[in-house]
């Protein structure tokens, strides 16, 4: 499968702990989204990646949320000091910038949900 | 800043009938991207269908079409001869021309019944 994959797919911690989330996209895409989805509502985009670059930030990506892709190839989201708030789905995606047109569709990984405690 | 209306949370129909999940959005940019997306139970994301906004004829595939009215600013999804794999949240999406991130309205739930 070529998909987008994201580990791990279910994360349980403690309040006050660090977790880091993975993503890895589909190999030719050189865009990378990271979202997040709480219970009966969108998904809310926090950040996104060309190459390595991350160009874009949410405000909803506090202090306490960082996210990397090294190389331009796999993705993670560390949030550190984790609050009850935090307890989300968080989504993956990416696309293949060819311009106008189908360089737009993004392609969605089946997320990790955390819950904090 | 853009915003994304799904004013229906749940709907339900009958196999093999006709459903229309309405979106409606803000945007004062002409140029920009609307997007359905379907969200099976505990499965990713699907695209179902686009439309550019540049373009005037209303984008279909399949049983899935769209009814496009942009001065209205409305962008509802109809899917005909509904089948029980449609069950899912349904995401109505925009995008900007010139970024790449979608603003997503809250969903709207479909049950195709037996």
């Amino acid at each position: 499968d070529t998909g987008v994959s994201q580990n791990p797919r279910h994360k349980i911690t403690k309040r006050g702990q660090n977790v880091t989330f993975r993503c890895d996209p589909i190999s030719e895409h050189n865009r990378l989204y990271w979202y997040r989805q709480t219970l009966g509502q969108g998904p809310e985009f926090l950040t996104y990646f060309q190459n390595e670059a991350q160009l874009e930030k949410s405000r909803l990506l506090s202090d306490r949320f960082s996210a990397e892709r090294p190389k331009g190839s796999f993705s993670t989201l560390e949030i550190q000091r984790t609050e009850q708030g935090d307890s989300a789905m968080y989504l993956c995606a990416s696309s293949l910038n060819s311009g106008r047109g189908r360089g737009n569709e993004q392609f969605f990984g089946p997320g990790t949900r955390l819950t904090v405690l | 800043a853009q915003t994304v209306t799904q004013s229906q949370p749940e709907m339900s129909v009958q196999e093999a009938e006709t459903v229309t999940l309405s979106c409606t959005y803000d945007t004062s940019e002409n140029n920009y991207y609307l997007f359905w997306y379907k969200q099976p139970p505990s499965r990713q994301m699907i695209l179902v269908i686009r439309q550019e906004a540049y373009k005037q004829q209303n984008a279909t595939e399949n049983r899935f079409s769209v009814n496009f009215q942009k001065a209205a600013k409305s962008f509802s999804l109809k899917i005909s001869d509904s089948q029980l794999g449609d069950t899912a949240m349904y995401f109505c999406a925009f995008m900007k021309e010139g970024t790449y991130k979608y603003i997503f309205g809250t969903g709207t739930r479909l049950k195709v019944l037996a």
